[in-house]
């Protein structure tokens, strides 16, 4: 079945510095695929999505390129922020079924220092 | 509209009870879908609504899970004597389904934990 693979946390860095959070792929179908956001204490929310191959997602500094050949939406920000820190999922939704639900891949935790 | 609302946030019980987690979603919103996230993990897919049919259940439903939409409009999801195996945050989350392009807004959750 689909499945979304991400890199293992926590990633810690300091303020300024570039984050990458590898996120990779594995669908039957033509899927959508996401970024999430968890800060402490709060619910999911949408941080950028694409919904096709070389699509890139944008907000709030973060960009995620959607890469078919590597089947991959690795997540990057160039200069991270102390109020960055948080949980970050990637997730795919198969466009094809139309069922509009998401496979998540297991999150990675970001602490961002001053 | 102050978005998906779950209640309660969160729930102690002691293993063998009833539990029902209630969900309101955003109000024009068509779809509803319940996840479950352990600790370390990311949500796992439960169960989904469009309006108030029921359409698809995940294997992790069992058949101590129940949920249901009424009206399409707010949903609950019932588990029959709980397990501490059930212990897991509840999220809730509801989209626009329009064409192929949804967004789902999600819930702050309900914490079970199952003593």
């Amino acid at each position: 079945g689909d499945s979304v693979t991400q890199m293992e946390g926590p990633v810690t860095l300091s303020e300024e510095a570039f984050l990458t959070i590898n996120c990779t792929y594995t669908a039957t179908g033509y899927p959508s695929l996401f970024w999430y956001v968890q800060y402490p204490g709060e619910g999911l929310q949408l941080l950028l999505k694409a919904t096709k191959a070389d699509d890139k997602g944008s907000n709030k500094g973060f960009e995620a390129t959607y890469r078919k050949e590597t089947t991959s939406f690795h997540l990057e920000k160039g200069s991270v922020q102390v109020s960055d820190s948080a949980v970050y999922f990637c997730a795919l939704s198969d466009r094809s079924g139309n069922t509009g639900k998401l496979i998540f891949g297991q999150g990675t935790t970001l602490q961002v220092k001053p | 509209d102050t978005g998906v609302s779950q209640n309660p946030r969160h729930k102690i019980t002691k293993r063998g009870q009833n539990v029902t987690f209630r969900c309101d979603p955003i109000s024009e919103h068509n779809r509803l879908y319940w996840y479950r996230q352990t600790l370390g993990q990311g949500p796992e897919f439960l169960t989904y609504f469009q309006n108030e049919a029921q359409l698809e259940k995940s294997r992790l439903l069992s058949d101590r899970f129940s949920a249901e939409r009424p009206k399409g409009s707010f949903s609950t999801l019932e588990i029959q004597r709980t397990e501490q195996g059930d212990s897991a945050m509840y999220l809730c989350a509801s989209s626009l389904q329009t064409g192929g392009n949804t967004e789902a807004f999600f819930g702050q959750g309900t914490r079970l934990t199952v003593v």
